[in-house]
């Protein structure tokens, strides 16, 4: 138990679906992170939330959109995904500023077919 | 340019030390994280460096020389339990920089 809960576990989606990925932070901290991890790549930074407010999004593709409407709450809605988006998401949350430990949660598995 | 380098796979015997290294190179730095990811789960905090030297933590590890931008995780009296992925992460200015992860399999 990380203080991070992530769900579904599993989804698996076709390319016309639209589904949303939930991740709850019980750890009073108020930056809030998605990341990708596909196979044999480095974890790729998505979006950051500070203080509820995105301060990053590294040039990801529309038809993932993240959502912040609290500090303990943050959501990815995806739409029309692509087969090559298959990959692991983790949601993780830190205090705000440089040197923080990340934490993370357990990811979602995300199959786009 | 932003770069972490570590090797890909590591192999190492119950009761033996291993050591993981890594090499970084970004545009700011601000310290180095050392994650532990066994299959299927979270990454989970190990260590974080800032300044120079050698922090231990019970069986682990971690050094840091930030004038050649290496780092290590040693880990020792390796058990099975050991066998994950071990992501070595810079942080570049407000930024955690992941590398790839070293797969590290553990055999009796």
């Amino acid at each position: 138990e990380t203080g991070v809960t992530q769900t579904p576990r599993h989804l698996v989606m076709g390319m016309t679906n639209k589904k949303s990925l939930k991740c709850e932070q019980h750890l009073g901290h108020n930056a809030m992170y998605w990341y990708k991890q596909s196979a044999k790549k480095p974890l790729e930074l998505m979006f950051v939330y500070s203080l509820e407010e995105r301060v990053e999004n590294n040039s990801v593709p529309s038809r993932f959109s993240p959502e912040c409407p609290n500090s303990s709450h943050l959501f990815l809605h995806l739409h029309t995904l692509q087969p090559e988006d298959s990959a692991l998401y983790l949601c993780a949350s830190s205090r705000m500023g440089s040197g923080n430990t990340i934490y993370f949660g357990e990811g979602s598995w995300l199959t786009v077919v | 340019g932003q770069n972490i380098d570590q090797p890909t796979e590591m192999t190492a015997t119950e009761g033996a030390i291993v050591q993981i290294n890594c090499t970084y190179q970004t545009s700011g730095f601000n310290g180095l994280f050392w994650y532990q990811q066994h299959a299927g789960e979270a990454p989970t905090f190990l260590s974080y460096n800032v300044l120079d030297g050698l922090e231990e933590k019970g069986r682990f590890s971690s050094f840091l020389s930030r004038s050649k931008g290496y780092s290590y995780l040693l880990l020792k009296e390796l058990q099975m339990k050991d066998s994950a992925s071990y992501l070595c992460a810079a942080y570049n200015t407000d930024k955690l920089i992941f590398g790839t992860g070293t797969r590290l399999q553990v055999f009796p």
